[in-house]
């Protein structure tokens, strides 16, 4: 089945450090891959994604490229505000076909520090 | 256009009881999704409507059930409430094809006590 592996735990940083949190797929097929992001008290807002092999997602900052070879799809940011503290979620949905469930890693919480 | 609506926002029932959660899909998509939230655990999918059919359903135990309406809004009803129940609820819309993306409902924290 399809699976999203986050590495563990939070991610405490200073304000203008670069940010990566790394996340690793498992799946049949071409996946898209997705990072959310949550905020306290919210729900999900789509943060980036890409639909295939070498495609890079990029917003507010934040870039992460799909690696086929490696099965990766690491989030990165080159310089965090203190407004990034959240928790990010990655997540993969297969592109085709019916039943196209999320399927989401543990998640990582970040805490930027001014 | 409009996001995903969910309501209500917060819910305290006791164990046993029953539970209606409502979800208002973005304009233009015709496919819901329900995810549970533990807290501090990542989304887990509990099951999907396209055209008012269930289409695809995670590990949850019969007593999750829900309904897709013409409109493409839909509900969630959990029956026999358990103390694990509390979570926030997630709904997301889509078009059929994922693939292209979900947008997410800010969620319904349900507590159970």
């Amino acid at each position: 089945g399809n699976s999203v592996t986050q590495m563990e735990g939070p991610v405490t940083l200073s304000e203008e450090a670069f940010l990566t949190i790394n996340c690793t797929y498992t799946a049949t097929g071409y996946p898209s891959l997705f990072w959310y992001v949550q905020y306290p008290g919210e729900g999900l807002q789509l943060l980036l994604k890409a639909t295939k092999a070498d495609d890079k997602g990029s917003n507010k900052g934040f870039e992460a490229t799909y690696r086929k070879e490696t099965t990766s799809f690491h989030l990165e940011k080159g310089s965090v505000q203190v407004s990034d503290s959240a928790v990010y979620f990655c997540a993969l949905s297969p592109l085709m076909g019916g039943n196209n469930r999320l399927a989401f890693g543990k998640g990582n919480q970040v805490v930027v520090i001014p | 256009e409009t996001g995903v609506t969910q309501s209500p926002t917060h819910l305290i029932k006791t164990r046993g009881q029953q539970v209606t959660l409502r979800c208002s899909s973005q304009s233009g998509h015709n496919t819901v999704s329900w995810y549970q939230q533990a807290l501090g655990q990542g989304p887990q999918f509990i099951f999907q409507y396209y055209r008012e059919e269930e289409n695809g359903r995670g590990n949850f135990p019969p007593r999750f059930s829900g309904l897709q309406f013409p409109n493409y809004s839909s509900e969630l009803n959990v029956n026999a409430l358990e103390l694990d129940d509390s979570a926030l609820y997630l709904c997301a819309s889509s078009l059929p094809s994922g693939g292209y993306g979900y947008t997410f409902g800010s969620g319904t924290r349900l507590t159970v006590v």
